[in-house]
């Protein structure tokens, strides 16, 4: 079964870069969502969309931005990249048309290490 | 604020035995509690949903159960294998409506002696 696809898999980035994380939902899911995992920490999350807008946000810094588009697909936005955004960052989707208790299917992850 | 604990942090055990994985909630309004495996360096898995009207699920050699009033989740694994060696996080899912992030716990890092 396809499964969410997260680009790239890695990327090395400097102080005060910007960076585009990309992710793909599966098939179907209209509800995408990102978290980020600092080392040795639970993932937290940052924010989530429905069917092309906005419907949760949480501890995402003002320097991120992200959006959903009209296939579904989400793109995670972050400048003035600072040490302390090195982490895994993870997309989930689900489809809320389904019900609440859809379990949400995550993505492996791209890895931000900040130089 | 939702804040979930798993215990312990660690856990060790020969193959082949059973064990236990806790979590717990503090908040009980929610609408269901994910299982999730995650192997160093990769994504989450997602092992087991169970939600708040359900008292268990299982998979496999995998149970979940859910006391939701206590604000208790356990993950039994059945005569463990070193393939399991990984850790295991839980996340609740608040249940007010246009509330959709999963609260993580800390997660149990669990090895599986050979």
């Amino acid at each position: 079964a396809a499964g969410v696809i997260q680009s790239p898999r890695h990327l090395i980035k400097e102080k005060r870069e910007t960076a585009t994380l990309k992710c793909y939902p599966i098939p179907r899911h209209d509800t995408v969502y990102w978290y980020q995992q600092g080392p040795g920490q639970d993932p937290q999350f940052l924010i989530s969309f429905y069917e092309k807008m906005q419907s949760d946000k949480g501890s995402i810094p003002d320097r991120f931005s992200a959006q959903q588009f009209s296939d579904y697909h989400s793109e995670l936005n972050m400048s003035s990249l600072e040490l302390g955004d090195s982490a895994l960052y993870f997309c989930a989707s689900s489809s809320r048309d389904r019900g609440p208790n859809q379990p949400q299917h995550f993505g492996d992850g791209t890895r931000l290490s900040i130089l | 604020k939702q804040e979930v604990t798993q215990i312990p942090a660690a856990l060790s055990v020969p193959e082949g035995e059973n064990l236990v994985l806790n979590c717990s909630f503090t908040d009980s309004a929610i609408y269901n509690l994910q299982w999730f495996r995650q192997d160093p360096g990769k994504g989450l898995t997602s092992l087991l949903l169970i939600q708040s009207s359900q008292r268990e699920q299982t998979s496999g050699r995998l149970n979940a159960s859910l006391d939701k009033s206590s604000g208790r989740s356990t993950l039994y694994i059945a005569a463990s294998q070193p393939g399991d060696s990984a850790t295991y996080l839980c996340a609740v899912r608040p249940s007010n409506f246009g509330n959709e992030k999963l609260t993580f716990g800390t997660g149990t890092r669990l090895t599986i002696i050979p």
